[in-house]
């Protein structure tokens, strides 16, 4: 099993919708984690940090379930400008983030 | 928003040419990393820093080396580049924190192509 898993999409929505997507990784006595946004060709950018009880920013969400081991990003009324990749990132064991594939959101008007 | 800098942003290079990717942060983070990204692919680290005179191999078997002489600087070297090199590469930084793991800050990346 990988480390940290993510479904490639594409997810596409319309603008206005609703989109979750999730997280699940591997490794149980994994400590932070993070979601990043990475626009086409350029770095990942963070979004947000996942706390134990959850963290919203404004239309995002992020929640963390560490008895089934994964993490989760809501993204309500969504814009054209949401259109990305958004990577999950996860500590392993040796103190460095495992960043998943990544799941591409293609918002469409 | 961390300061962190990549330079070259792109590079063309022929194949057996050494080259250095230039990797520059003001925050004083004490880790720095070095990512590879293939377009549409994941990152994979290549090497990392917890600080002056420390590195370390990541994930990705890498022909590629690095040197941590100062806190800020982070260069990583090609002695022979070749094509299979030809990639994104992105730096990154983090602050120490105890306990966790901060999060990564990332340059803009260097585009390598080899010819």
């Amino acid at each position: 099993r990988k480390e940290v898993e993510q479904d490639p999409g594409p997810f596409n929505v319309p603008e206005g919708a609703t989109v979750a997507f999730n997280c699940t990784y591997s490794n149980s006595a994994s400590q932070s984690f993070f979601w990043y946004r990475q626009d086409c060709r350029k770095e990942p950018k963070l979004l947000m940090s996942v706390y134990s009880s959850g963290n919203e920013d404004g239309r995002f969400t992020a929640q963390l379930n560490r008895a089934s081991q994964y993490i989760s990003l809501l993204i309500r009324d969504s814009k054209l400008s949401d259109s990305a990749t958004y990577l999950c990132a996860v500590n392993s064991g040796y103190s460095t983030l495992t960043f998943g594939k990544g799941t591409m959101l293609l918002v469409s008007p | 928003e961390a300061d962190i800098y990549q330079t070259p942003r792109y590079l063309v290079i022929g194949t057996g040419k050494k080259i250095t990717l230039e990797c520059s942060q003001t925050m004083g983070h004490d880790k720095m990393y070095w990512y590879q990204q293939d377009p549409g692919m994941e990152l994979h680290l290549i090497h990392y820093s917890y600080g002056v005179n420390s590195t370390e191999k990541g994930d990705l078997s890498s022909e590629s080396t690095v040197s941590r002489i100062r806190t800020e600087h982070f260069p990583l070297t090609l002695e022979s580049a070749r094509p299979s090199h030809t990639s994104q590469y992105l730096c990154a930084s983090s602050d120490t924190q105890q306990g966790s793991e901060s999060p990564l800050h990332f340059g803009n990346g260097t585009r390598l192509t080899v010819t």
